[in-house]
This record gives C-alpha cells, sequence and structure tokens, in this order.
C-alpha cells in the first residue's frame, strides 16, 4: 500500500511531555498538510508544506507546536509541554503539486493526555 | 473566512431508503467542493469532488452531488442507503486558486439499520 502513514497510530502521554509524530506522504506527492481532529468535529487545518517549505500555519498552531519537512519527503510534528486540550486525532495528508487535485489522507495519530 | 456547515449532526435511516445530506459554505468566489467518508476505524476516504463542468457529480459506492452555486450548496445523495454505509460524512470546501487547506464541515454520522 502506497498510502499516506502515519506514526505512532496511538501515543497515550502525561500533561507537560514532549510528543513528535512523523507523516510519510504518498511517494512524489510534493503538498503535505497536518491537520487536527476532535470528537465530533471535522478535520481543522494546521499548517501546509510545499517541498519542504512551510507555506502556511494555522493560528491553531500555537508556540507549542512546530512542524517540520526538512528533506521534501516525511514530515514531524511536535508538540511540547502537552496540554489536555490537546488531546485529539492529528492527520496527515498530501497531493500532488501538478494540478487541482484533491488531498489523500493517513489514519492519523490519536493523541491522549493523561 | 470560509466556512461550511453540515445540516444533521446525525442521520438514521432503514436499509433501502433515499439519503440526502446537506452541505452549504460560504465563500464568494470559485471553489473546489469534496464529500469524504469515514468509515469506522478507517482514514478519511475522498467520495466525490467538483472542480467545474456539470453541477451533478457521481462518485464511487453510488453517491453522487449537486453544486447550486446560487445556492451555496454542494448536497450529497444516494437512493438506496446499505448498512455498510454506516459512517461519518465530511463535506469540505476548497478556494479553486488555493491548494492549502481545505475546510472541512463538522460532519453527520449515518446510522444504517439493517
Amino acid at each position: 500500500d502506497t498510502g499516506v502513514s502515519q506514526n505512532p497510530r496511538h501515543k497515550i502521554t502525561k500533561r507537560g511531555q514532549n510528543v513528535t509524530f512523523r507523516c510519510d506522504p504518498i511517494s512524489e506527492h510534493n503538498r503535505l498538510y497536518w491537520y487536527r481532529q476532535t470528537l465530533g468535529q471535522g478535520p481543522e487545518f494546521l499548517t501546509y508544506f510545499q517541498n519542504e517549505a512551510q507555506l502556511e500555519k494555522s493560528r491553531l498552531l500555537s508556540d507549542r507546536f512546530s512542524a517540520e519537512r526538512p528533506k521534501g519527503s516525511f514530515s514531524t510534528l511536535e508538540i511540547q509541554r502537552t496540554e489536555q486540550g490537546d488531546s485529539a486525532m492529528y492527520l496527515c495528508a498530501s497531493s500532488p503539486q501538478t494540478g487541482n487535485q484533491p488531498q489523500h489522507f493517513g489514519d492519523g495519530t490519536r493523541l491522549s493526555i493523561l | 473566512a470560509q466556512s461550511v456547515s453540515q445540516h444533521n449532526h446525525h442521520v438514521i435511516l432503514s436499509e433501502a431508503a433515499s439519503l440526502e445530506l446537506g452541505c452549504n459554505y460560504s465563500y464568494g468566489g470559485t471553489v473546489n467542493l469534496f464529500w469524504y467518508v469515514q468509515y469506522p476505524g478507517q482514514h478519511l476516504q475522498l467520495l466525490l469532488k467538483y472542480f467545474s463542468g456539470d453541477p451533478l457529480v457521481k462518485g464511487i459506492k453510488g453517491f453522487e452531488a449537486e453544486f447550486i452555486k446560487s445556492k451555496f450548496s454542494f448536497n450529497l445523495r444516494k437512493p438506496s442507503v446499505q448498512w455498510s454505509d454506516t459512517a461519518e460524512y465530511f463535506c469540505a470546501v476548497r478556494r479553486e486558486t488555493s491548494y492549502d487547506k481545505v475546510i472541512f464541515g463538522p460532519g453527520t454520522s449515518l446510522s444504517v439499520i439493517p
């Protein structure tokens, strides 16, 4: 399967700890997106990369959040000093650069803050 | 700012009943429109999309949607639902000239009773 891959699938941590998630997009997809989804809500946009450049960040992405895509392939999303409100499903999506294409989503990483 | 509303939070139908899920968006420019489905325990999957042309678009699994520009609507329909259609359905919009974020609605949970 060459879909979007996210690791880990589930992360449980204590409040105040740092966590890092990884996303491997579909091969050759230049565009990569992070979203957050809480229970009963649709996904909310967090940030977007085109190759290694981070082109847009949502106001939802506080200074405790940082995302990188150093080589334009996989991406990481780090949350520092986690809070209860960070508990959510973190989704990654990718799309090709050419043309007007829909985004393909991974299975997500579910973060639970104790 | 763009936003998406979905008319129903939870819909319960019997098998073979017809389905229509309402979706309205707010954005004055040209948009791309999507319906995504999330089956229990699975990732978001694209059901259908509208970019341009015929406002009646057909997707997978017998779903279709109609774009009515004057009403800013993109309602999803299926003439006869099956138990396997039980899932969460998300309407989404993206500015045509932008390849960044997709704005999702809050979702409609569909339960189909055998």
